[in-house]
């Protein structure tokens, strides 16, 4: 079974960092980009991060401003998300997606990781 | 960057068609793609390059993309269908994906 587990969320105070992990499983992790996307409280989906297969291309959502990093282990089956100079309004759930075609769209989501800022 | 335009709500009762539209400036020169997201739960893919159904998704589901307009029809909707649906496009002259605002999709 395809599967996305986020990891590594929590309470943060404003200006810290926080490093978000994501295992994947059945399937073969190094044949396919993968994307970072959150959802604030209340709030819609808000594209973050996306990553080609080898990690030779990344693109990022103007809003993060470089204070956040997406990388992989391909030897891991992990992507990473690390987040730095973290701000009340990074509250979210934290969601990896898979790519399906590219960076078309996003066929296989984890459950997502919950990440507070507050002091 | 580009936007798109989704209604906040659409209502319909059981068994009738939902019509769910995203607007965009020549969208239909675009591929969409289509989430269906429940109360507490991660998105799904119901509809990718407009009108593709993944392996899993109902018949009912059904895109459709022209003009300014792509939509998402939900035929003889069911109450399990109630959720917030986000449209979807990769914005290629600037690398960016972008996501509609959502729809809250209620079942009468």
């Amino acid at each position: 079974e395809v599967h996305l587990e986020e990891s590594g969320g929590g309470l943060v105070q404003p200006g810290g960092s926080l490093r978000l992990s994501c295992a994947a499983s059945g399937f073969t992790f190094s044949d396919y980009e993968m994307n970072w996307v959150r959802q604030a409280p209340g709030k819609g989906l808000e594209w973050l991060s996306y990553i080609t297969t080898r990690g030779t291309t990344i693109y990022y959502a103007d809003s993060m401003e470089g204070r956040f990093t997406i990388s992989r282990d391909n030897a891991k089956n992990s992507l990473y998300l690390q987040m730095s100079s973290l701000r009340v309004e990074d509250t979210a759930v934290y969601y990896c997606a898979r790519a399906g075609y590219g960076p078309l769209y996003m066929d296989v989501w984890g459950k997502g990781t919950t990440v507070t800022v507050s002091s | 960057s580009y936007v798109l335009t989704q209604p906040p709500s659409v209502s319909v009762a059981p068994g009738q068609t939902a019509r769910i539209p995203c607007g965009g400036n020549d969208i239909g020169t675009q591929s969409v793609h289509w989430y269906q997201q429940k109360p507490g739960q991660a998105p799904i893919l119901v509809i990718y390059d407009d009108s593709k159904r993944p392996s899993g998704i109902p018949e009912r589901f059904a895109g459709s993309n022209s003009g300014n307009t792509a939509t998402l029809t939900i035929n003889r909707v069911e109450a399990e269908d109630e959720a917030d649906y986000y449209c979807q496009v990769w914005e290629s002259n600037i690398d960016h994906v972008v996501f509609g605002g959502g729809t809250k999709l209620t079942v009468l």
